[in-house]
């Protein structure tokens, strides 16, 4: 079965420091992987998702995510964090059911990413 | 996020009540979505519906019922609750079943008293 796993319950950072937000996967077959965040008191927005082409992705809000597959990895990184990017962050791959007549996404357990002024 | 509009954003009810919750999409969408978010815990797909038709349920207890009138609309009827159905519901959608970006509303958040 598919899954994700975010090994951070919190990652604190300073403000204008990197920030890097893990998740590793597994999956059979090629992965197809995704970062939503949700900002307190609403639902998850969609921020970058990788199918395949260049291992880096670029998303909202300057975010970006590096696939490594000899790691099972895709972490959420960005240059330079700011105090708004602190939110809930969930890693999620897609599972595909039903033949391939439905796509699932399965979340991991989200990681809170705290900036500091 | 007046994509995926969600009411009430907050419900209180005790445990012989009846409630429903409702999602609205505004976005054209086939196919939605209820979760179950709780703390710590991943995200639970709970029903999916295309074109209103129901074609997953997740092994999600009686006490739960959606209902999907169209396909804008989606409802999750609730009656004789239990405290740990405490928890935040979210809608999504998808453009269809095999899309991969889901849209998501802000959630209710339910408590069981």
């Amino acid at each position: 079965a598919q899954s994700v796993a975010q090994p951070e319950d919190q990652v604190n950072v300073a403000e204008g420091n990197p920030l890097t937000v893990k998740c590793t996967y597994s999956v059979s077959g090629n992965p197809y992987l995704f970062w939503y965040v949700q900002y307190p008191n609403r639902g998850l927005q969609f921020l970058l998702k990788y199918i395949t082409g260049d291992n880096l992705v670029k998303g909202s809000y300057g975010f970006e995510a590096e696939f490594n597959k000899s790691q099972t990895s895709f972490h959420l990184k960005k240059p330079s964090a700011l105090v708004s990017d602190s939110a809930l962050y969930f890693c999620a791959v897609r599972d595909i059911v039903w033949g391939g007549a439905t796509n699932k996404l399965i979340f991991g357990t989200g990681t809170l990413l705290a900036v500091q002024p | 996020e007046t994509g995926v509009t969600q009411t009430p954003r907050h419900l209180v009810m005790g445990m012989t009540n009846k409630k429903s919750l409702k999602c609205e999409q505004h976005l054209g969408h086939n196919a939605m979505y209820w979760y179950k978010q709780s703390a710590k815990k991943p995200l639970e797909l709970m029903f999916v519906y295309s074109l209103e038709e129901r074609v997953e349920n997740n092994s999600v207890p009686s006490r739960f019922s959606p209902e999907c009138p169209n396909s804008s609309h989606l409802f999750l009827h609730l009656h004789t609750l239990q405290p740990e159905d405490s928890a935040l519901y979210l809608c999504a959608s998808s453009q269809d079943l095999v899309a991969d970006t889901q849209y998501f509303g802000p959630g209710t958040r339910l408590t069981v008293l």
